[in-house]
């Protein structure tokens, strides 16, 4: 069992550019959340995806979407970079109605 | 003020020294999870409560639902246990602490 995988592992991008990281999550879960954590912060939630849909959304703006595949891997895409942009993102999987979340090493993303 | 605080932020302590860090939080929750991140970003989750103690190996985590609070302690610290430790309160999504800073020197 791979356990969660993220990809890239490293990004750079620069203003205004679009990004979108990828998500495989844990064999036999089918939930995905994702949170962006800022240098020296704790993660903050972005979204979560259950069953291809959007099922709970942190205070993020329309510039940060997702989707999720029938295969339960998610893409989180972000578009009009900002410098502020640059973090952390995780993702992390987790079987419906479990409690337990399983996180990936994350994709660490620059904005310059 | 943030749902979820921790204390103390940044900790140092030498080889053997008993290690509490201390987690509170203002909201209704079904869980608590400590997390350790160590450099690199790569997250494992140490425990899940929501009630009373669980211990695995040297770490023991606690919780107080009344009090809301929750703690994470180290027996005999070893410099392997240099990282950053997480709580995070289980509410309809997780809501993060800022993070402990551990180091621990030989």
């Amino acid at each position: 069992d791979a356990g969660v995988t993220q990809s890239p592992t490293h990004l750079i991008k620069t203003r205004g550019q679009q990004v979108t990281l990828r998500c495989s999550p844990k064999s036999g879960h089918d939930t995905v959340s994702w949170y962006q954590q800022a240098l020296g912060q704790g993660p903050q939630f972005i979204f979560q995806y259950y069953e291809e849909e959007e099922r709970q959304r942190g205070n993020f703006p329309d510039r940060f979407s997702g989707h999720q595949f029938p295969n339960y891997s998610s893409e989180l895409n972000v578009n009009a970079l900002l410098l502020g942009d640059s973090a952390l993102y995780l993702c992390a999987s987790s079987s419906a109605g479990a409690e337990t979340q399983y996180f990936g090493p994350g994709t660490r993303l620059l904005v310059l | 003020k943030n749902e979820v605080e921790q204390s103390p932020q940044n900790l140092t302590a030498q080889e053997g020294e008993f290690i509490t860090i201390n987690c509170s939080y203002s909201v209704g929750i079904s869980a608590l999870h400590w997390l350790q991140q160590h450099p690199g970003g790569g997250i494992v989750s140490l425990f899940m409560l929501s009630s009373g103690k669980k211990k695995h190996g040297r770490l023991i985590a606690t919780i107080n639902i009344q009090e809301k609070h929750s703690s994470l302690h180290i027996t005999a610290s070893h410099p392997r246990d240099s990282a950053v430790y997480i709580c995070a309160a289980l509410t309809d999504k997780l809501i993060f602490g800022t993070g402990t800073r551990l180091q621990v020197f030989p």
